[in-house]
């Protein structure tokens, strides 16, 4: 069966350091995948896409993710981390065959940067 | 641009009764999904309608759960009676027509309690 794996259900770091929430999928074929995040009392907002291309893509608020073929990884990145960071991050791919928005996520990592 | 909007935001009903969610997407995103997230699981598809024709509800868990979307704006869906399982945070996402990337604008959920 399709999915998607978020290993860590909470990620901790301190301001300034580097972040990485990890993503892992189970899809055949070529996905495209995604990052949500959702801050307190908002809705979910997409924060970058890969599909096709350089394997690390930018995205919103200095976010990076690395797409790893042969691990089917998609680890969030961040070289600096800022307390307004802290929110629930998805990941998501969309199957190679569908051409909608039907997206399989994950179960979310909740990001907490302390001071 | 006024963002995707869910009615209510919380729910709170007894195992046997009916509710009703509604969403109203972006103006002019024909393209609208429901989503569901589970006790802190995965956000799972429901649905999805371009404008007011079922596209593809693969995702809708039983026949307690009915979406409509008449004249293509706005949408509901009903669960009746609900269950205790049917407890969760339900998601309206749009998008434009022509946007099959998998981009969704997101609303900030309902969250529905059956006791």
């Amino acid at each position: 069966a399709q999915s998607v794996a978020q290993p860590e259900d909470q990620v901790n770091v301190a301001e300034g350091n580097p972040l990485t929430v990890k993503c892992t999928y189970s899809v055949s074929g070529n996905p495209y995948l995604f990052w949500y995040v959702q801050y307190p009392n908002r809705g979910l907002q997409f924060l970058l896409k890969y599909i096709t291309g350089d394997n690390l893509v930018k995205g919103s608020y200095g976010f990076e993710a690395e797409f790893n073929k042969s691990q089917t990884s998609f680890h969030l990145k961040k070289p600096s981390a800022l307390v307004s960071d802290s929110a629930l991050y998805f990941c998501a791919v969309r199957p190679p065959l569908s051409n909608t928005g039907k997206l399989i996520f994950g179960q979310g990592t909740t990001l907490q940067v302390k001071p | 641009e006024a963002g995707v909007t869910q009615f209510p935001s919380h729910s709170v009903i007894e195992k046997g009764q009916t509710v009703t969610l509604r969403c109203d997407p972006i103006s002019g995103h024909d393209n609208l999904y429901w989503y569901r997230r589970v006790m802190g699981k995965e956000i799972k598809f429901l649905l999805h309608f371009v404008k007011e024709s079922k596209q593809d509800e693969s995702g809708m868990p039983n026949n307690r759960f009915l979406a409509e979307r008449t004249g293509g704006t706005y949408s509901t869906l009903k669960v009746q009676p609900a269950e205790l399982e049917d407890s969760g945070v339900y998601f309206c996402a749009s998008s434009h027509r022509g946007a099959n990337t998998g981009e969704l604008f997101f609303g900030e959920g309902s969250r529905l309690t059956v006791l």
